[in-house]
């Protein structure tokens, strides 16, 4: 049982390119979310889905696109990155959309000059 | 708009010491409030949670209190290890049937010193 997967670990944009992190989980959980951690401002949700087909946006969804076309892929698609998305991003998933545990991937960490 | 409020922002602890992280937030519809630990290079993991119909909530050396007229709550940690040397995040979600979006608050980075 992998858990929540992401790949990549580690990845360098210049301003104006596209790119899509991936995240997957082998545990049939309903419920999978994206969030940025940034430095002194916690982790915020960027976009959410609580079942395959179905997405809403976060706290802070400008910038990104989500698709959920299976339960266990929910992969987050940035369109033009710009120097403010620089951050670390989380995939995480809960077995629905009511359960409390949300279990996290290692991360992306994201770089655009 | 922050609507979960944590500090302090970094706490050094002396091993066997008590650490102390302190939260603080505004929606009174929040009805779960868990803490998340980080370890560098890792995702969060559930650490703790608590609902707000107890004042209290223990596992192990990990101790939630809880102040429902105040809308603050804060984690102890007694007898901290150098293990614990992490990074807490407290965090609140609606309840009651909504999607579970967790806010996190701003996160406090504790180093325990050997």
């Amino acid at each position: 049982n992998a858990g929540v997967t992401q790949t990549p670990k580690f990845q360098v944009l210049k301003t104006g390119q596209s790119m899509t992190l991936q995240c997957a989980q082998d545990m049939n959980h309903e419920y999978m979310s994206w969030y940025r951690q940034d430095p002194g401002m916690g982790l915020r949700l960027i976009h959410y889905s609580v079942g395959a087909g179905i997405t809403d946006q976060g706290e802070v969804p400008n910038g990104y696109n989500v698709s959920r076309s299976t339960t266990e892929d929910f992969p987050l698609r940035l369109l033009s990155a710009a120097p403010s998305q620089t951050s670390v991003y989380f995939c995480a998933s809960s077995y629905d959309r009511l359960s409390y545990e949300q279990y996290f991937g290692p991360g992306t960490r994201l770089t655009v000059t | 708009q922050q609507q979960v409020k944590q500090s302090p922002q970094s706490l050094i602890v002396q091993k066997g010491g008590i650490s102390i992280i302190n939260c603080a937030y505004e929606n009174t519809a929040f009805d779960y409030f868990p803490w998340y630990q980080q370890f560098p290079g890792k995702g969060p993991a559930l650490l703790i949670a608590i609902r707000p119909d107890v004042s209290e909530k223990k596992e192990g050396r990990f101790t939630i209190s809880f102040n429902k007229s105040a809308k603050q709550f804060s984690l102890h940690i007694m007898d901290s290890q150098p293990g614990d040397s992490a990074t807490y995040f407290c965090a609140a979600t609606l309840g009651r049937g909504a999607t579970n979006k967790l806010i996190f608050g701003t996160g406090t980075l504790l180093a325990v010193q050997p």
